[in-house]
């Protein structure tokens, strides 16, 4: 079975400031999917970025960007020059190749300290 | 606007009444799905639509469970019976194909409580 662990149930970070959330899973496969969702009270779930587990490259968009470590089976998300906007949930998901559904972690509550 | 529409956006009902969830996708998109979340939790995957085949029903928790998708458009979530532990934000995501890249859309999910 495939599951997804975020350890951080919440973080905090200065605005401006950088901060990484952290999410390993577990997984027998080698091809899947990984993506960042982000949650903001309005509950829509909106999706931040994604990587493909055949690319080495780490997935970059804007001020946010992931580093993927195959072989420790980690996902961590880096948010950099940190906004008020940013604050939210934040899910880490994961998702086999040709597979229909997606697992989720349960969450890191992050805070901007403005 | 031409996001994932769902309603209820809240629903509070006694246990034991029947409740139906409506979720009216993205125009073109043929996967849908729908997800539970409760409080604190992450998702948790219900039942998956493509096109016209059959669905995928393997994360209904129960019986009293049952979702319909009409003309591959609009979708009801129908859950009988409901107990307290029911209660949870019922998310829908649609996408515009199968396909494990592509990103799910998602609405706004109904807050279902009972009571």
């Amino acid at each position: 079975a495939q599951t997804v662990t975020q350890s951080q149930p919440e973080m905090s970070v200065q605005e401006a400031e950088t901060v990484t959330l952290s999410c390993t899973y577990d997984t027998s496969e080698s091809d899947y999917y990984l993506f960042w969702y982000k949650q903001p009270p309005s509950r829509q779930m909106i999706l931040v970025i994604r990587q493909e587990a055949y690319k080495q490259q780490n997935a970059t968009e804007n001020r946010f960007s992931v580093n993927f470590q195959k072989a420790a089976k980690s996902f961590s998300l880096k948010i950099s020059d940190s906004q008020l906007g940013d604050a939210a949930m934040y899910f880490c998901a994961y998702r086999r190749y040709n597979n229909n559904d997606m697992r989720f972690g349960a969450g890191t509550r992050l805070t901007v300290k403005p | 606007g031409a996001g994932v529409s769902q309603s209820p956006s809240n629903k509070v009902t006694e246990k034991g009444k029947d409740v139906e969830l409506r979720c009216d996708p993205i125009s073109g998109h043929t996967a849908l799905y729908w997800y539970r979340q409760s409080l604190g939790q992450g998702l948790e995957f219900l039942i998956y639509f493509q096109g016209n085949s059959a669905p995928d029903k393997s994360g209904l928790p129960s019986d009293r469970f049952s979702a319909e998708r009409t003309g591959g458009s609009v979708s009801t979530l129908t859950i009988q019976r409901t107990q307290q532990e029911d209660s949870a934000v019922y998310l829908c995501a649609s996408s515009y194909r199968q396909g494990s890249n592509q990103p799910q859309h998602f609405g706004d999910g109904t807050r279902l409580s009972i009571l």
